[in-house]
């Protein structure tokens, strides 16, 4: 059962555009949300979160929203820049074991010259 | 100060042998995940150490062990490789004891191609 859903397995956007990436949750025990940002290659970086008792948070370019009634979050980049390409992957931690991540299945964004 | 090490970054085995990974976490974090990532799964959690005790688990067969030492280093172990195992497999650690975002740092991972 996949707690954690990302159903769009790419997104590709011109620079300069902005990027919105979605993820959807079953469980309403979930603490915070996440995303990690991955190359390939390379391990996951962390870029942002939010706690499940807020409904936005920013940070730079990045910036993430939580709809706790639809279960469903967003991640907006603006502007993208090319160097934003990679692999994003929303995680959602577990009240009570907060280092036991849940992740989706990551979408890949391309963001072109 | 230094990322999460792991090692080895690549290796082959033949089904039904085993393997041993490791992964050294950054100075001062008491906290070592494992994570399995799969093409289509994400990643899925195996196990967290703390300061030498298992403290959580995920869903995974009995085959996939692990432990910390007392230095924080954390190895994971397969055995009876299935084909099924072939992944990569993350480490990551967190320097916070009580409740925190769940913010980890990984390594690069060690990439097991089962045969």
């Amino acid at each position: 059962d996949q707690q954690v859903k990302q159903n769009s397995p790419s997104l590709s956007v011109q620079e300069g555009r902005i990027s919105i990436l979605n993820c959807d949750y079953t469980n309403s025990m979930f603490d915070y949300f996440l995303w990690y940002k991955k190359y390939p290659a390379e391990g996951p970086t962390f870029l942002i979160s939010i706690s499940s008792i807020k409904d936005k948070n920013e940070d730079g370019r990045f910036t993430v929203f939580l709809n706790k009634s639809a279960k469903h979050l967003s991640l907006h980049i603006v502007p993208s820049q090319p160097g934003d390409s990679a692999v994003y992957f929303c995680a959602a931690s577990v009240r009570g074991a907060t280092n036991k991540l849940i992740f989706g299945t990551g979408t890949l964004l391309a963001v072109q010259p | 100060k230094a990322g999460v090490t792991q090692t080895p970054r690549y290796l082959i085995k033949t089904r039904g042998q085993q393997v041993t990974l490791s992964c050294s976490p950054i100075s001062g974090h008491r906290s070592v995940s494992w994570y399995q990532q799969t093409p289509g799964q994400g990643l899925q959690f195996l196990f967290e150490y703390f300061s030498e005790t298992q403290r959580n688990k995920g869903n995974f067969p009995g085959r996939f062990s692990g432990r910390q030492f007392s230095n924080s280093r954390s190895e994971m172990n397969v055995s009876t490789l299935e084909l099924g195992d072939s992944a990569l497999y993350l480490c990551a650690s967190s320097g916070l004891t009580g409740p925190n975002t769940g913010e980890l740092f990984f390594g690069e991972g060690s990439r097991l191609t089962v045969l």
